[in-house]
């Protein structure tokens, strides 16, 4: 079976700072993955999502980006954090092209910018 | 473009009373319906999903959710309610073969004994 596995599971960074967040998916292969963030009392905004190694799609203009070295992992990362990045992020899996486009989230790392 | 709509933020009920989770969504191309539930801290978990077929879809935790076209509604319904149901569900839209989900604001259940 599918898993979907983030880390790490909590964050504090100071303002100003890099950021690296990753997500690694096992049991499946060529799935497309995504990057959500759930600020607190909003619902949820999708920030980037990649169909294949080296692509990636953004959704929102921000000072985050992502990337994609390997087929079942998805990077999030940020050279200089800002007090609004703060958040919980999320990262999902989807099959390939052609499924029914049913999304599979992972745990989630909060994070904390101060 | 699509949009969800979750019309109540908020939801009270007692132990073992019945629970509606209302969404309405708007799309110009046909959509598959989602709900999922998110426990706090957690990750979004998927409970029950439409993609054609059967008007009424039961998924687990003894939810159902039934769609209809006409009034672009996929709401959520659970006969009786256990503490263990107290989490934040979401319902989403994708656009057939667009591999995207829009999803709604959340409403927060809370299950008073």
């Amino acid at each position: 079976s599918q898993t979907i596995h983030q880390w790490p599971a909590t964050l504090v960074q100071p303002v100003g700072s890099p950021l690296s967040l990753e997500c690694t998916v096992e049991g499946t292969s060529n799935p497309n993955l995504y990057w959500y963030r759930q600020a607190a009392g909003r619902g949820l905004q999708l920030l980037f999502y990649s169909v294949g190694i080296g692509q990636i799609s953004s959704e929102v203009p921000q000072n985050l980006s992502a990337s994609r070295p390997q087929d079942r992992q998805f990077i999030l990362s940020s050279k200089k954090l800002l007090l609004s990045d703060s958040g919980f992020y999320l990262c999902a899996w989807s099959g390939d092209r052609g499924s029914t486009d049913t999304q599979y989230f992972g745990p989630g790392t909060r994070l904390t910018v101060l | 473009a699509q949009s969800v709509t979750q019309l109540d933020s908020q939801v009270p009920v007692f132990e073992e009373a019945p629970v509606e989770l209302r969404c309405n969504y708007s799309s110009s191309v046909s959509v598959y319906l989602f709900w999922y539930v998110q426990y706090p801290n957690q990750g979004l978990q998927l409970l029950l999903k439409y993609l054609s077929g059967s008007t009424l879809v039961k998924g687990i935790n003894g939810f159902e959710a039934e769609f209809n076209k006409s009034q672009t509604s996929f709401h959520l319904r659970k006969p009786s309610v256990h503490i263990s149901d107290t989490a934040e569900y979401f319902c989403a839209v994708s656009p057939q073969g667009a591999q995207k989900l829009v999803f709604g604001q959340g409403t927060r259940l809370t299950i008073n004994p």
